[in-house]
């Protein structure tokens, strides 16, 4: 069965412009979560959704949102794009949120300039 | 808060060689334990898992038992191959199903295999 899908793989922006990330799941899962991955700060915990439903979120501004759509797929949004927001951002889906482990997408990778 | 510690390396070995990445863990609950591999360029794979006290996680070649004693999840290979060389994460899951932070990770070891 397909995989995770993070689309598109690369972008450039301008500090300040905004970015959506798309992000479409195993087929069936329902929970996706969003991961921020840099040199720096290693691998940081943005948010996660399941059936639609933003269940927690890491520790991250405002700036960050995101949204799960009916049929499971996810967008993730930063505003005002900041040079230090450049990285690679990946997608995880699961059937359920926890102890079962997720598969992770090969990531959107966002420079900003 | 939860964490994840584990030696970032890089850690260089000649192929064949055993291949120890320790991982120790502090956590509240009952957490799930991981390994994941993230290949240059590519996304993370998962590498193996453990649910509970004692579970021994296993799949090409690669073990780590869940040691809760000494809240440890150490990966281990018996004789490693150029094709391992990449970035293991080891990460935890919030046991309680709440998953409060989605997965703590580890800064991740750099794993480069001489032939």
């Amino acid at each position: 069965k397909a995989g995770v899908t993070q689309t598109p793989r690369y972008l450039i922006k301008t500090r300040g412009q905004q970015v959506t990330l798309s992000c479409s799941p195993i087929s069936g899962h329902r929970s996706v979560s969003w991961y921020q991955q840099t040199p720096g700060q290693g691998l940081q915990f943005l948010f996660e959704y399941f059936s639609e439903t933003q269940r927690n979120k890491g520790n991250f501004p405002g700036r960050f949102s995101g949204r799960q759509f009916s049929n499971s797929r996810s967008e993730m949004n930063v505003s005002t794009l900041e040079l230090g927001d450049s990285a690679l951002y990946l997608c995880a889906s699961s059937g359920q949120p926890g102890a079962y482990g997720y598969t992770f997408g090969s990531g959107t990778r966002l420079t900003v300039v | 808060g939860n964490s994840v510690t584990q030696m970032e390396g890089p850690v260089t070995l000649s192929e064949e060689a055993f291949l120890t990445i320790n991982c120790t863990y502090t956590a509240t609950g009952y957490p799930s334990l991981f390994w994941y591999v993230q290949y240059p360029g590519e996304g993370l794979q998962l590498l193996l898992k453990a649910t509970k006290a004692d579970d021994k996680g296993s799949n090409k070649g690669f073990e780590a038992t869940y040691r809760k004693e000494t809240t440890s999840f150490h990966l281990e290979k018996g004789s490693v191959q150029v094709s391992d060389s990449a970035v293991y994460f080891c990460a935890l899951s919030d046991g309680s199903g709440g998953g409060a932070d989605g997965l703590t990770f580890g800064k991740g070891t750099h794993l480069i295999i001489q032939p």
